[in-house]
């Protein structure tokens, strides 16, 4: 059964360090996202991504993060200077959508496992 | 106030008994899922929603769009049903907004 898979499964960083966490989301799928939960806490939507740009993003989703596609596969985030309230679990999740999709296309999401990022 | 509300937070329970979650929600939304997430952290979609009722195995979910309300009910629980249980509503295009959760352990 096809899967969404995210690397590393845990990156520590020093403080003000760039970090890039990376997802393979399922093949045959067009819409791209990436989540956050803080430890205890529950998840929060970051962005999600469609068609090569941002479709959506929240007050998060600052000038320090990045999302990009760059080949057929991978889709990453980049989070440009690390700061200690950035360590959190991410996901990755992918759904499938037609081609010039609109809301009634939305489809069910698929999770990555995550990656546990620590900011020392 | 959250516009997406789990009862219980947390919720024990003995083999085989009948499980029921709740969510409510406070906002439109133009679907409903519920999610399961493991104790090494994985997320699992259990359930998409946007109207009646669904069932998977032992698994069964209902929305009510009038009332803004929808329940996860497990039959027959076991212990490896023991998760977090996440109730998660769609707004916008396909932003996911989500309820804290509810921890649930089913003994033996």
């Amino acid at each position: 059964e096809p899967e969404v898979t995210q690397t590393p499964s845990h990156q520590v960083t020093q403080m003000g360090q760039e970090v890039i966490l990376r997802c393979v989301p399922i093949s045959n799928h067009l819409y791209f996202y990436w989540y956050r939960q803080i430890l205890g806490q529950k998840v929060e939507f970051l962005v999600s991504f469609y068609n090569n740009e941002i479709s959506e993003k929240s007050e998060i989703f600052d000038d320090q993060f990045s999302v990009e596609r760059p080949d057929g596969s991978n889709f990453t985030l980049k989070i440009r200077s690390t700061k200690l309230e950035d360590s959190a679990m991410y996901f990755c999740a992918s759904s499938t959508g037609t081609s010039g999709a609109t809301l009634r296309s939305y489809n069910e999401q698929f999770f990555g496992p995550g990656t546990r990022l620590t900011v020392l | 106030k959250n516009e997406v509300e789990q009862s219980p937070q947390n919720l024990t329970a003995q083999e085989g008994e009948f499980i029921t979650i709740n969510c409510s929600y406070s906002v439109g939304i133009s679907a409903l899922h519920w999610l399961q997430q493991h104790p090494g952290g994985g997320i699992v979609s259990l359930f998409m929603l946007s109207s009646g009722k669904k069932k998977h195995g032992r698994l069964i979910a209902t929305i009510n769009i009038q009332e803004k309300h929808s329940s996860l009910h497990i039959t027959a629980s076991h212990p490896r049903d023991s998760a977090v249980y996440i109730c998660a509503v769609r707004r916008g295009a396909q932003k996911l907004v989500f309820g804290q959760g509810t921890r649930l352990t089913i003994n033996p």
